[in-house]
């Protein structure tokens, strides 16, 4: 089945630094990829959806500055956490969409701590 | 009133007992549905996916769709510890963007 690798799984980040997350698709293309934020227990809230060649389409509510989306290839989409403060800890996941297959195939997440 | 609803449980069953999580939605437009399995600190895991109403069946699991009565269910039959998980139910329209339900966090106990 299709693969989607996230990396990195795991962040721990001191208030104010910037933190880069990577979704890539491993054996397809992927034309749109999407990013969502998911709190303990909770459910995943998409955050905006990245698509190859343009900009993003973030979700409301969600500050553009803050959470810097670039999909610069068929295969590659970086959310950048800006600036990170505490209340931005949350698992971070990726998904990417295999136009062939008509599925969406998630990555493994990214738990991001900020102290 | 959220487009897609499901109880988030918790659900705790013993070891083989049939297990029925299921989601009602509001959205008619919503054509393809999904379900999800998460375990802790992962990312979801596509476990089922189907277009139409009616049943679909893949080893120990059964997803049910029906359309009419905006109700899906997805059933786990001779339940094992390592079902343990959270299940997400989602759907889309034709788009790309999917709706999810809350999750149902499932025990299944030794």
């Amino acid at each position: 089945g299709a693969v989607v690798s996230q990396h990195p799984s795991r962040v721990i980040c001191k208030s104010g630094t910037s933190v880069k997350i990577e979704c890539r698709s491993l054996d397809f293309q992927a034309t749109t990829m999407f990013w969502y934020r998911q709190f303990p227990k909770k459910s995943l809230m998409l955050m905006a959806t990245s698509n190859e060649g343009s900009k993003a389409t973030y979700e409301q509510g969600v500050e553009k500055d803050k959470f810097l989306i670039n999909h610069a290839s068929l295969t590659l989409s970086t959310l950048t956490v800006t600036s990170a403060h505490p209340e931005d800890s949350s698992f971070y996941i990726c998904s990417a969409r295999d136009i062939q297959m008509r599925k969406l195939f998630f990555g493994s997440g990214t738990q991001l701590s900020v102290l | 009133q959220k487009e897609v609803e499901q109880d988030p449980g918790p659900l705790s069953v013993p070891e083989g007992a049939i297990v029925s999580l299921n989601c009602t939605y509001s959205n008619s437009a919503f054509q393809y549905f999904m379900w999800y399995r998460q375990y802790s600190r992962k990312g979801p895991e596509l476990l089922m996916y189907t277009y139409s109403s009616g049943n679909k069946e893949d080893g120990r699991f059964t997803a049910q769709v029906d359309k009419s009565s905006k109700y899906i269910s997805l059933f786990i039959r001779d339940s094992q510890p390592s079902d343990s998980a959270t299940y997400l139910c989602a759907m889309k329209t034709s788009g790309s963007r999917l709706t999810f339900g809350e999750g149902t966090q499932l025990t299944v106990n030794p």
